[in-house]
């Protein structure tokens, strides 16, 4: 079945420590994207690709780099994580990039806890 | 600053009507989503409005009011299922997606 795949699904993690979640996609789609869901808050964007070899900076990119080798996998790493990185985090991908107006697909989540 | 707001929650009964409300301020407009998320789940799409009206899909239709920045989202026949957190989102001048926090809709028999 066609679609996004996150991993893990869950996690704790000790502070300090680095930590990368997966995202994989095999709809061949040109922009993929890494969101954090918190309690109350919307969706924030945390990095983004609009194509392979190219990535950019969303609203809360700071403890976070991504990269972008090919079209299907756009992986997510922590450095050092910290206790306000617990989460859950998204990743979705749309055909489309930020100029357009496209719909997004989700993976599953990543529930990661810092402790 | 930019802002989408949506109530936290509403319960509404089976096979009612329910209507989940959301305004919005943002630099710009290039469009407004509506999108479905189960507890646990990923969001998934519901609609698209970049026009002033109504769109209809099914039990689903959402509405748009630009120059009120104001959308609705309209559930009929509500089922169990429906029972689901739905998340309003803007598109800005810069396209960037600016997302609400969600309304928690619980459906009682």
């Amino acid at each position: 079945i066609a679609g996004i795949t996150q991993a893990p699904t869950s996690q704790i993690l000790a502070a300090g420590r680095r930590m990368t979640l997966r995202c994989t996609q095999d709809m061949r789609h040109n922009a993929m994207y890494w969101y954090r869901q918190d309690l109350g808050l919307g969706l924030r964007l945390i990095h983004y690709s609009n194509t392979a070899g190219t990535t950019g900076k969303g609203e809360v990119p700071d403890g976070y780099s991504v990269s972008r080798a090919n079209t299907d996998d756009f992986p997510l790493t922590l450095a050092s994580a910290v206790p306000s990185q617990t989460s859950v985090y998204f990743c979705a991908s749309s055909e489309e990039g930020l100029a357009e107006t496209g719909e997004l697909f989700f993976g599953e989540g990543s529930r990661l806890t810092v402790l | 600053g930019q802002n989408i707001d949506q109530p936290t929650e509403m319960t509404a009964t089976e096979g009612a009507i329910v209507q989940i409300n959301c305004t919005y301020q943002t630099s710009g407009f290039n469009g407004l989503f509506w999108y479905q998320q189960h507890a646990g789940e990923a969001p998934t799409f519901l609609s698209y409005n970049v026009l002033d009206g109504l769109e209809e899909k099914g039990r689903f239709s959402s509405f748009l009011s630009r120059s009120k920045g104001y959308s609705y989202l309209l559930l009929k026949e509500l089922q169990m299922k429906d029972s689901a957190s739905y998340l309003c989102a803007v598109t800005d001048s810069n396209y960037q997606l600016i997302w609400g926090a969600g309304t928690k809709l619980i459906i009682k028999p």
